[in-house]
């Protein structure tokens, strides 16, 4: 069971730079997130989709673009990368309906800006 | 608004040790509470939950039960093994605050 997949695994850009994370999900579930994790501060919520063509900001969405393709698909694009984007990104599912609250991670995605 | 407060890391201990995580929360209504846990190199994926009060959520020997009177969902396991060694997060959940994440507590058990 694939799950929640998500690409690159690891990425290095420098200052400026663009670059979008893809995240897929297999499990037909209805809302898709974008977190951050940076030591210390837990996980903070980029951007969320609660259903297929619907997006919301989250806690910390400055800086971030997103994108809900289609109800499988939900990347995430920096449009001009700054060093304090450097940090471990993941993607999570959940069914949505109703929302539970359980959530379906991804393995992550390391990005470092130069 | 709602908000959840775990218990500062690192967190040490020698294997068979009795284990307590704290983890405390702030919000309106009922929520939803939740234990995740994150191995090294992976994402995080749902260790424990309990939805109302006095539930207990169980799972692998770990458990935590929903104390409304304290507000609190502490992580509890009577004999920790290496293989527990991950980095643990307290979760809310709210219709109106969604998911929301403690900051993480890392645990380290010595053989």
């Amino acid at each position: 069971n694939a799950g929640v997949t998500q690409t690159p695994k690891f990425q290095v850009l420098k200052t400026g730079q663009s670059m979008t994370l893809q995240c897929a999900q297999d499990m037909n579930h209805n809302s898709m997130y974008w977190y951050r994790q940076d030591p210390g501060m837990g996980l903070r919520l980029i951007y969320y989709s609660a259903s297929e063509g619907t997006t919301d900001k989250g806690e910390v969405p400055n800086g971030y673009n997103v994108s809900r393709l289609n109800k499988r698909e939900f990347s995430l694009r920096l449009e001009s990368a700054a060093p304090s984007q450097t940090s471990v990104y993941f993607c999570a599912s959940t069914p949505g309906q109703p929302n539970t609250g359980e959530l379906f991670f991804g393995e992550g995605s390391r990005l470092t800006v130069l | 608004g709602n908000s959840v407060t775990q218990m500062e890391g690192p967190v040490t201990l020698s294997e068979e040790a009795f284990l307590t995580i704290n983890c405390t929360y702030t919000a309106t209504g009922y929520p939803s509470l939740f234990w995740y846990v994150q191995y090294p190199g992976e994402g995080l994926q749902l260790l424990l939950k309990a939805t109302k009060a006095d539930d207990k959520g169980s799972n692998k020997g770990f458990e935590a039960t929903y104390r409304k009177e304290t507000t609190s969902f502490h992580l509890e396991k009577g004999s920790v093994q290496v293989s527990d060694s991950a980095v643990y997060f307290c979760a809310l959940y709210s219709s109106a605050s969604k998911i929301i994440f403690g900051s993480g507590t890392r645990l380290s058990i010595r053989p």
